[in-house]
């Protein structure tokens, strides 16, 4: 089945600092998205993104699928970015969606 | 706002015991999935459903199976608890291919 791996797997940043973290796919995939999991274990989506390049406040991503990797940065990080993060992908013709390890960030105030 | 309810937030059962697991969503979704979660193995798929009364397997089904008897409403189910399943399960629900999903607050499984 199609690998999902993410980088770096723990990230440690003090706050106001940029980060990027990256999503490496082995097959062509319909979808991909992004993840936010809080220390309370809630999983919010941040992007949807197959494809190109999004932004959503200090938050944006980039998908590059012919290449098959996606990379989520973060400008200016707030101790509340700290958790981790989960990149999911759906593979072409099929209903499941996989997910990475995750990158755990941690933003020291 | 999508709202994914899943039952119980935590629980402590035995070993050998049937377990439970009940997700609901409002939102009419096609989709629905169980995963868990332990550290260092991110999110693992272990059944999903695309339908009522349809369940495929994921990546890791062994020990589990799954109920979908109503659109709204995707039951995972230990049949005989052991102390490997341990966990945290995470449901979440979604339109189909192509569209975002949305998860419950998770289940906090222990068995002891």
């Amino acid at each position: 089945g199609i690998q999902v791996e993410q980088s770096p797997p723990d990230l440690i940043l003090q706050e106001g600092a940029n980060s990027t973290l990256r999503c490496n796919f082995s097959d062509s995939v319909n979808n991909l998205q992004w993840f936010h999991q809080n220390p309370w274990g809630q999983l919010i989506n941040l992007f949807y993104i197959p494809s190109g390049t999004k932004q959503n406040g200090r938050l944006s991503a980039t998908t590059v699928a012919t290449e098959r990797y996606s990379l989520l940065y973060i400008s200016s990080s707030q101790t509340t970015d700290s958790g981790v993060y989960f990149c999911a992908v759906e593979p072409n013709r099929d209903d499941k969606i996989i997910f990475g390890k995750g990158t755990r960030l941690h933003i020291l105030p | 706002d999508v709202k994914v309810t899943q039952s119980s937030r935590y629980l402590v059962k035995r070993t050998g015991e049937k377990v439970f697991l009940e997700c609901v969503q409002d939102m009419d979704h096609e989709n629905m999935f169980w995963y868990r979660q332990d550290p260092g193995l991110g999110l693992r798929l272990i059944y999903f459903s695309y339908d009522v009364k349809m369940k495929e397997k994921g990546d890791i089904p062994e020990g589990y199976s799954v109920s979908r008897e109503k659109k709204e409403r995707f039951s995972l189910i230990l049949e005989s608890a052991s102390t490997n399943q341990t966990s945290m399960y995470l449901c979440a629900s979604g339109r189909g291919p192509g569209n975002t999903i949305y998860f419950g607050e998770g289940s906090w499984l222990t068995v002891v």
